[in-house]
């Protein structure tokens, strides 16, 4: 079936402007969760949503990000006034049950990414 | 504080010379522990989830083992087309925690 998708694939963007990345996560899945990949860096969470609860947005680096994932499915993370140090591959993935359940793992699925370039 | 430490960061191999890479943990209490491959350009594509120490799984040419303290990825006889980024991610015990991911290790075999 199909994997999680995620638009545009690149985005090259001048200090100061907003962008929004695009993601698709596998249709059924509960959980979705949005990563930040620095170049010689490891994944770094930034949020995370369950079905219809309130998102867990603890690993957001500023009040410049904000997500929202609309009808339990796709999801726009958004990014005001764009820095350089804001230039990364940002990555979607999401899962069948989430995090919520201490008695089991849940394998996240991760889309292609969207490459940001801030000039 | 959880962590997750990947070793070596960097791994030339030839073809058909078997290696072993590491992912060392300390975490509170461990769910369990994903490794996956990365290849440029592309998303991080799951190969193994193992939950306590002593379990192994296999995939073809790759083996992943557990133990308290770490998990290794064993390469048998590497292929080129194995040449990837390998992430190591651990799911720490308490609910609602996102994966910590190492900063992985880059396989490069030549033929």
């Amino acid at each position: 079936g199909a994997g999680v998708s995620q638009s545009p694939s690149n985005k090259v963007t001048e200090k100061g402007k907003d962008v929004e990345l695009r993601c698709d996560p596998i249709s059924g899945h509960t959980a979705l969760y949005w990563y930040r990949q620095s170049l010689g860096q490891g994944l770094e969470f930034l949020i995370y949503f369950q079905g219809n609860s309130a998102p867990d947005k603890s690993g957001l680096p500023s009040d410049r990000f904000s997500a929202e994932r609309t009808g339990g499915s796709v999801s726009t993370l958004t990014i005001q006034r764009t820095q350089q140090e804001d230039s990364a591959v940002y990555l979607c993935a999401s899962s069948l049950r989430g995090l919520a359940q201490l008695s089991s793992t849940d394998t996240q699925y991760f889309g292609p990414g969207t490459r940001l370039t801030v000039l | 504080e959880d962590q997750v430490t990947q070793s070596p960061e960097a791994l030339r191999l030839q073809e058909g010379e078997s290696s072993s890479l590491n992912c060392s943990y300390t975490v509170s209490g461990l769910r369990g522990l994903f490794w996956y491959r990365q290849d440029p350009g592309k998303g991080p594509e799951f190969l193994f989830t193992l939950y306590s120490a002593g379990e192994e799984k296999e995939k073809e040419r790759l083996k992943a083992t557990l133990t308290k303290k770490e998990s290794f990825l064993h390469i048998t006889a590497p292929k080129p087309e194995d040449s990837a980024t390998y992430l190591c991610a651990v799911q720490v015990a308490q609910a609602g925690t996102a994966l910590i991911f190492g900063k992985g290790t880059t396989l490069s075999v030549s033929s």
